[in-house]
C-alpha cells in the first residue's frame, strides 16, 4: 500500500526566512513523489517531482524539494519566504509497483503555510 | 495550452436533486482523472478514464455518481440523488502518458464547489 502523511497542520514562517514543509511517504516499490500547492478556491498547481537522479529537485516559483530514501522524506523548501507563498500544500505519492487507478495520486493532508510580513 | 477547465466553479442545490459536472481537459491528453476533496482534506481518486474508457471506480464513488468521456474528450460527472454528504470540492485532472507508467504529471482543473443544502 501507498501513503503519505504531512506531519505539520500548518507551518508559520516570517518573510525572508527559509521555509520547510515536511513530507513522508510509504511505498512498496520505488516513489514518484509530488508537491502540489492550492490557493483558496482555487485547484491545485504543479510544483515539482521527483521521479528518480538527483535527490534534490527544483521547481516552480523558487522551490525546491529533497528526496531522502533512507527517512522516507520528500519535505520542501523554499531559502527565502514571499508573503504570496501563503496557501495550502500537498505531497503526493505514487508507487512504482502500484498501477491500480492509473497511477491516480495519493495525496497528504495538506500543510497550511502562513508567511507574515 | 490553456489548461484544465472546469464548469460550473460553483453549485449550490438542495438534496434529492441531480448535478451535473464537466470537465475539459488539455488537449490531446488522453487520461483524465476526477477526485473529492473534502474541507482539511487532500484530495481522493473517484475514477479515471483512459481516452473514451472508464477502467477503474474508486470504492468511494457510490452507485449515485456517473461518469462519462463519451469521445475520449471532455467528461461530465453526475450525481443523483445529492445527499450533504456529497457538500465537496471535485476536481479533475488530465495527463498524457507519454512516460513510463506513473512518472506523467497531472494537471488539475480549478475545481467544482458543490454545496448540498
Amino acid at each position: 500500500a501507498q501513503s503519505v502523511a504531512q506531519p505539520e497542520d500548518q507551518v508559520n514562517v516570517a518573510e525572508g526566512n527559509p521555509l520547510t514543509v515536511k513530507c513522508t511517504y510509504s511505498v512498496s516499490g520505488n516513489p514518484y513523489l509530488f508537491w502540489y500547492v492550492q490557493y483558496p478556491n482555487r485547484g491545485l498547481q504543479f510544483l515539482l517531482k521527483y521521479i528518480t537522479g538527483d535527490n534534490l529537485v527544483k521547481g516552480s516559483y523558487g522551490f525546491e524539494a529533497e528526496f531522502n530514501k533512507s527517512q522516507t522524506s520528500f519535505h520542501l523548501k523554499k531559502p527565502s519566504a514571499l508573503v504570496s507563498d501563503s496557501a495550502l500544500y500537498f505531497c503526493a505519492v505514487r508507487d512504482s509497483l502500484n498501477s491500480n487507478s492509473g497511477y491516480a495520486l495519493n495525496f497528504g493532508k495538506g500543510t497550511s503555510l502562513l508567511v507574515t510580513p | 495550452d490553456t489548461g484544465v477547465s472546469q464548469n460550473p466553479r460553483h453549485k449550490i442545490t438542495k438534496r434529492g436533486q441531480n448535478v451535473t459536472f464537466r470537465c475539459d481537459p488539455i488537449s490531446e491528453h488522453n487520461r483524465l482523472y476526477w477526485y473529492r476533496q473534502t474541507l482539511g482534506q487532500g484530495p481522493e481518486f473517484l475514477t479515471y478514464f483512459q481516452n473514451e474508457a472508464q477502467l477503474e471506480k474508486s470504492r468511494l464513488l457510490s452507485d449515485r455518481f456517473s461518469a462519462e468521456r463519451p469521445k475520449g474528450s471532455f467528461s461530465t460527472l453526475e450525481i443523483q440523488r445529492t445527499e450533504q454528504g456529497d457538500s465537496a470540492m471535485y476536481l479533475c485532472a488530465s495527463t498524457t502518458t507519454s512516460g513510463s507508467g506513473g512518472t506523467d504529471t497531472q494537471y488539475f482543473g480549478p475545481g467544482t464547489r458543490l454545496t448540498v443544502l
